[in-house]
């Protein structure tokens, strides 16, 4: 069974890089067919796409965030990262790994990792 | 542009059914979705794919009391037999053309 595990600081200053790593376990990350998630959730709000890389190494991003964002996959270690540059406030979230997954134009998320809260503040 | 629609909460008492809807915007609405739920304090939890003609498959785990249907642009999802544990935020999602969507969430509240 296929878990997924957040890891980095807690607090990032100011217009700073945020990042974030993600591992798998229970199943290899270099499987076909994946699409290797990140997302967020501002406190007391909803959850927010940030992007994603495909297995290929193909990526998406939510276009409120693209100029910021960078995800990438390091398969030796299993594992995928979040880059997020020049952080504000308004970034402080909790932020969710997850395994995307495609099949005949349905797309869903399963599993999700816990999340890891990271606030920005000096 | 593809957005989802949801109300912000709903009710019902232990013991009953209650129905969440998500409205997919005009254009939209042969668009399959996902639903997900997130009880207070933990994170996100995949519950079940939709299809526009009703179809759905459940993820692991998820008891038969949750169930999806769809009408036009519209995709419910259907919890039967509330228990206390049901009190959730409950998401739908979908993509189109690579770029992924969540609703607003919707709040139940279980009386």
């Amino acid at each position: 069974q296929v878990q997924l595990q957040e890891s980095g600081p807690g607090l990032v200053k100011p217009s700073q890089t945020l990042s974030l790593t993600c591992t798998v376990s229970g199943g290899s990350i270099s499987s076909g067919g994946y699409y290797w998630s990140w997302i967020r959730q501002h406190p007391g709000k909803g959850l927010e796409w940030i992007g994603y890389i495909y297995y290929s190494g193909s990526t998406y991003y939510n276009p409120s965030l693209k100029s910021r964002v960078t995800i990438s996959v390091d398969t030796s270690k299993n594992q995928f990262s979040l880059n997020l540059s020049s952080v504000t406030a308004a970034d402080t979230a909790v932020y969710y790994c997850a395994r995307g997954v495609e099949m005949a134009t349905i797309f869903w998320f399963d599993p999700w990792g816990q999340g890891t809260l990271v606030t920005v503040s000096s | 542009q593809l957005v989802l629609t949801q109300s912000p909460s709903a009710s019902a008492s232990l013991g009953a059914s209650v129905k969440v809807t998500c409205t997919l915007s005009s254009g939209h609405s042969s668009y399959a979705i996902a639903w997900h739920q997130q009880q207070p304090e933990k994170g996100p939890r995949y519950l079940m794919k939709l299809n526009s003609d009703g179809s759905h498959s459940k993820g692991d785990g998820i008891p038969d009391r949750f169930s999806g249907s769809s009408s036009g642009a519209e995709r419910y999802l259907t919890i039967s037999s509330l228990q206390s544990e049901d009190e959730a935020d409950y998401y739908c999602q979908t993509w189109g053309t690579g770029i992924v969507v969540f609703g607003g969430g919707t709040k139940l509240t279980v009386l």
